[in-house]
Formats: structure tokens, sequence, C-alpha cells
């Protein structure tokens, strides 16, 4: 499909072990954002990508979270040490460069459910 | 600190009838808004947007209206339709932040009876 699309879709792991999580946007699409849902609540920002620039991680909430983009393709998202607080859901989006309004529609992934024991 | 807030966590309405989903925003450098839909096991859809230089943006059955002096936005959803049970969430962007970076509410479970 042309969607953006995520692995694993579920991921169950014991505390202290590190996942990694899969993004691949849309063909393109310049910028790619991380996003992470926790049960009951809103979407939490992580990390952002925009071509090579360096990449926004002002949202990633310790430095147990990682992420890395290949060029203008493939992300991935690292939790080293997991704790069961990482247990949510991880969305990634993807867009096309956002222009001098800084506006252009973010499409999502189905998300990887991560469920921390 | 929620800058956007969904007070409403569901929303029970009648098929036919009209939905409203509310939205607060604290932010004022806020100056664009979208509502996004999501199903259960998919990720978030984009469904309508508002740039803060207008009132009202309306597209089929749904229409967004935005205050910027409440700091409040609705979505109206006319005639609400079972398939558009959903969880809905409003979201917001700065011009100053990176990219389009948003800034999402807790969101509101809309169900349509038929």
């Amino acid at each position: 499909g042309a969607g953006v699309s995520q692995s694993p879709s579920n991921k169950v792991t014991e505390k202290g072990k590190d996942v990694e999580l899969r993004c691949d946007p849309i063909s393109g699409h310049t910028a790619l954002y991380w996003y992470r849902q926790r049960l009951g609540q809103g979407l939490e920002f992580l990390i952002y990508f925009q071509g090579n620039s360096a990449p926004d991680k002002s949202g990633l909430p310790s430095d147990r979270f990682s992420a890395e983009r290949t060029g203008e393709s493939v992300s991935t998202l690292t939790i080293q040490r997991t704790q069961q607080e990482d247990s949510a859901v991880y969305l990634c989006a993807s867009s096309l460069q956002p222009g001098l309004a800084g506006k252009e529609t973010q499409y999502f992934g189905p998300g990887t459910r991560l469920l921390v024991l | 600190d929620q800058q956007v807030k969904q007070n409403s966590p569901s929303l029970s309405v009648q098929e036919g009838r009209i939905s409203i989903l509310n939205c607060d925003y604290t932010n004022s450098m806020f100056d664009y808004f979208l509502w996004y839909k999501k199903y259960p096991a998919e990720g978030p859809t984009f469904l309508i947007s508002i740039s803060s230089i207008k009132d009202k943006n309306e597209d089929g059955r749904f229409t967004v209206f935005l205050n910027k002096s409440a700091k409040h936005l609705s979505l109206h959803i006319v005639p609400s339709q079972p398939g558009d049970s959903a969880v809905y969430f409003c979201a917001a962007s700065a011009k100053e932040t990176s990219g389009s970076r948003l800034t999402f509410g807790e969101g509101t479970q809309l169900t349509v009876n038929p």
C-alpha cells in the first residue's frame, strides 16, 4: 500500500529489555514524526525528522529513547532498558516538507502496541 | 501542562442528529488546528483543519468553528452516521515550532446510535 507502515504491530517485552520499532513513511514524504499514546490519553510528540536537518528530539521522555532515520526513508525508534511506564501505542506519521506556513497534513501509520511486563 | 483539552471523554448521539465535539486550548501561539478521527487498531486519519485567520471551515458534513478570543474550537457533524463512531482528536500546531509538530487533546469517543 501507499500509506505509512509500522512494524511490529504488537510487541510484548520484559522490563529491562531493549526494543526497536520501525516506521516506513509514505514515499516522497521528507518529514517524519514519532508520537506516543498512553492508555486514555492523547498523542504525545516524541521526535521529528526533516530531510537532512538535525532532528527535533525535544519530546523524548528520557535518554533511554532514541531514534534514527535513514535519509528520507525508514526510521527506527529504540527504547533501551524498557520500563512498565513505556507501555503505549507508538505512532509514526509522515508529511510533505512543511512549507513557509509550516502546515502539511500528517498521515499516520497504524502504530505499534508495546506492552512491557 | 495540557495545552489542548477535550473535556468530554465521550458523546452519544442519534443517527441523523448533529454531533458537536469541543476543544479548548491555552497556547496563544497555536495558529493551525486540526481534527483527526481514529478507529480501534488504526492510526488517526485527518478529517478537517482550520487556520487561525479563519473562523469557519466546512467540508461536506463536517464543519470546524474557531473562536480565537475564547481559545475554543468545535467540530460539527451533520447529519451524524453510525460510521462516524470513533475517537476524535483535536490537535494544534504553532508556526514557531519545528515542522508541523502537533499537540493533541485527549480525545472524545463519539458513538452514533442507529
